[in-house]
């Protein structure tokens, strides 16, 4: 099955730097790439997803590329904020068989970003 | 409008005692997953409904772990005869066929559950 590895595990940043963060994975058919910020005792939310038909996707401070060939994909922000300090996941998922609908999605381990004043 | 929510949002339990987590998805939302959240892990698949296809149960770690959907909307994951390492945080998620053939899934604030 899938398999998706994340770093840093930790990240700390001043405030108005940038923040990367690497993510691998090894199932070639994935094909769907989300990215998920996790705030202390609430559930992922959504923050910006990249298909595998496009190598790069912006969204305000945000971006995401993915490198199909070598099997990885980055989040990138900009201008960091205190407010952006949280847990971030990526996450892989490929097409069910016989259907055109995505099924379940495989996480990293996470990257605790803390940003400092 | 409203989001996924879970019930209950903490539940502390005896080891050997059987426990139902529930989920309301997004209305007309047709796919609905469960995930479960170890302390300091990522998210583990548990199992995913769509429609009124067969689910992908691929995920349960146990056979004391089930779950069903009624009528396409709610949802109950059932762990039975619990252990302390079923303790984690049980997200459920949903989401819609969308028109570019991905499903963004929108989670719920998950259920904090303690095997004591």
């Amino acid at each position: 099955g899938e398999n998706v590895e994340q770093h840093p595990s930790t990240l700390s940043v001043q405030e108005g730097d940038s923040a990367v963060i690497k993510c691998t994975y090894s199932d070639s058919a994935s094909n769907y790439f989300p990215w998920y910020k996790q705030e202390l005792g609430k559930g992922p939310q959504l923050i910006i997803d990249i298909r595998s038909n496009v190598g790069e996707k912006k969204d305000q401070r945000i971006a995401v590329t993915l490198n199909k060939t070598a099997k990885h994909f980055s989040l990138h922000i900009t201008e960091t904020q205190p407010e952006d300090s949280a847990v971030y996941f990526c996450a892989a998922s490929m097409k069910r068989a016989g259907g055109t609908s995505y099924g379940k999605l495989t996480f990293g381990q996470g990257t605790i970003l803390t940003v400092h004043p | 409008g409203a989001g996924v929510s879970q019930s209950p949002s903490n539940k502390v339990t005896e080891k050997g005692k059987d426990v139902e987590l529930r989920c309301d998805p997004i209305s007309g939302h047709t796919a609905l997953y469960w995930y479960r959240q170890s302390l300091g892990q990522g998210l583990e698949f548990l199992i995913y409904f769509q429609g009124n296809s067969a689910p992908d149960k691929s995920g349960l770690p146990s056979d004391r772990f089930s779950a069903e959907r009624t009528g396409g909307s709610v949802s109950t994951l059932t762990i039975q005869r619990t252990q302390q390492e079923d303790s984690a945080v049980y997200l459920c998620a949903s989401s819609r066929k969308g028109l570019a053939g991905a499903e963004t899934q929108y989670f719920g604030p998950g259920t904090r559950l303690l095997v004591l």
